[in-house]
């Protein structure tokens, strides 16, 4: 079992819709995760941290963290064609070093 | 405020060469990091320093790979001789540490170096 699993996708959705990116991990202790955005051959780009269970707003982003479930979201609302890319999870767990999953490719749609 | 910069962006090397890359992490950040994708694979740590210590190596594949942080600032990793393993992406990333308050573990990642090894 991966440390960290997320969908490979790609998850297509039109534009306007809300995308929702899932991750799930499978170290209790994990404290924070992170959710990346990498365009193609470029750095990931960190877009929203969270550390406590609920749910943690940002603009058009929506990060939900539930621990008991070991389940970690990423929502887009109002998706455009611009928000296309890979999203990457990334998980804490005690020790600063970052495990990430393989990344989700979103395909917004005109 | 300048990001991460990596140096030199892509690196084309024969097996059993040597090569070095080059992390400038944010000025003030006192966490640097490496990290490497292999093609279809997920982003792997490597290691960690704070300021010029390595706080944790346990990602590093081999002693073909050495590290350092001479002085706190800038980073090298070598990696002497190169296999065709060594392929991949290699990313450094910083972030603040204790004194950047609750942002102590965001972690900013630079383009990246694409090593590719013949």
């Amino acid at each position: 079992q991966k440390e960290v699993e997320q969908n490979s996708g790609p998850l297509s959705v039109p534009e306007g819709a809300i995308a929702s990116l899932n991750c799930t991990y499978s170290d209790r202790g994990s404290q924070s995760f992170f959710w990346y955005r990498q365009y193609s051959g470029k750095s990931p780009e960190l877009i929203m941290f969270i550390y406590s269970n609920g749910d943690k707003e940002d603009g058009r982003f929506t990060a939900q963290l539930n621990k008991a479930s070991q389940y970690v979201s990423l929502l887009i609302r109002d998706s455009q064609p611009s928000d296309s890319a890979t999203y990457l999870c990334a998980v804490n767990t005690g020790f600063q070093k970052l495990v990430f999953g393989t990344g989700t490719r979103l395909l917004v749609s005109p | 405020e300048a990001g991460v910069t990596q140096f030199p962006s892509h690196s084309v090397i024969e097996k059993g060469q040597t090569v070095t890359l080059r992390c400038d992490p944010i000025s003030g950040h006192d966490n640097l990091y490496w990290y490497r994708r292999v093609m279809g694979k997920e982003i792997k740590f490597l290691l960690h320093f704070v300021k010029e210590s390595k706080q944790d190596e346990s990602g590093m594949p081999n002693n073909r790979f050495l590290a350092e942080r001479t002085g706190g600032t800038y980073s090298t990793l070598k990696v002497q001789p190169a296999e065709l393993e060594d392929s991949g992406v290699y990313f450094c990333a910083s972030s603040p540490g204790l004194a950047g308050g609750p942002s102590y573990n965001e972690q900013f990642f630079g383009p990246g170096t694409r090593l590719t090894v013949l």
